[in-house]
């Protein structure tokens, strides 16, 4: 079982919707959670954090978090093309590394 | 700018030569990471340090992988020996050790072995 898994996508959504992006970990005593974007041929971009259980709004981004089900989650609210990204999820375990997922592809169709 | 800065951008190697990359992190931040990426994955974690000290090691990690940060600043990985293998986007990340780090990455140096 990989520490950190997600849908590799793509995950195509039309404009002005909402983007549902998911992340599982196989790690109990998680800690920190994370979202990246990242554009093609760019380095990943920290968009969101969270440490505890529930949501947390910026912008039109909302993470969500589940520790008892080990899963994350982001919701992008009224998508634009300029979304249209690899989306990361990251997490801090036990160990003081920050491990990643694949990444789902997400594209905003206009 | 105050980013993470890497150098080179770009790197072309023949088979068999190596190759030092070079991270300049965050002024303030006192840890450094390695990871590599390949396309259509995620960062795969190398190594960090927490200023001059080198804390842990990718198990994966070949010995052709070695990486310093002499002063506790800057951070210089060398692959020893390429392959072809090896070909990567080879990012740096920095950030300040706490209970809610963050790491903020550069904009990577990708490596192609001929």
């Amino acid at each position: 079982q990989k520490e950190v898994e997600q849908n590799s996508g793509p995950l195509s959504v039309p404009e002005g919707a909402i983007a549902s992006l998911n992340c599982t970990y196989s790690d109990r005593v998680s800690q920190s959670f994370f979202w990246y974007r990242q554009y093609s041929g760019k380095s990943p971009e920290l968009i969101m954090s969270i440490y505890s259980n529930g949501d947390k709004e910026d912008g039109r981004f909302t993470a969500q978090l589940n520790k008892a089900s080990q899963y994350v989650s982001l919701l992008i609210r009224d998508s634009q093309p300029s979304d249209s990204a690899t989306y990361l999820c990251a997490v801090k375990g036990g160990a003081q590394k920050l491990v990643f997922g694949q990444g789902t592809r997400l594209t905003i169709n206009p | 700018d105050t980013g993470v800065s890497q150098d080179p951008r770009h790197k072309i190697t023949k088979r068999g030569q190596n190759v030092t990359f070079r991270c300049d992190p965050i002024s303030e931040h006192n840890r450094l990471y390695w990871y590599r990426q390949t396309l259509g994955q995620g960062p795969e974690f190398l190594t960090y340090f927490q200023n001059e000290a080198q804390l842990e090691k990718s198990r994966l990690l070949s010995d052709r992988f070695s990486a310093e940060r002499p002063k506790g600043s800057f951070s210089t990985l060398e692959i020893q020996r390429t392959e072809q293998g090896d070909s990567a986007m080879y990012l740096c990340a920095s950030s300040f050790a706490g209970q809610h780090e963050k790491l903020f990455f550069g904009s990577g140096t990708q490596l192609s072995v001929l």
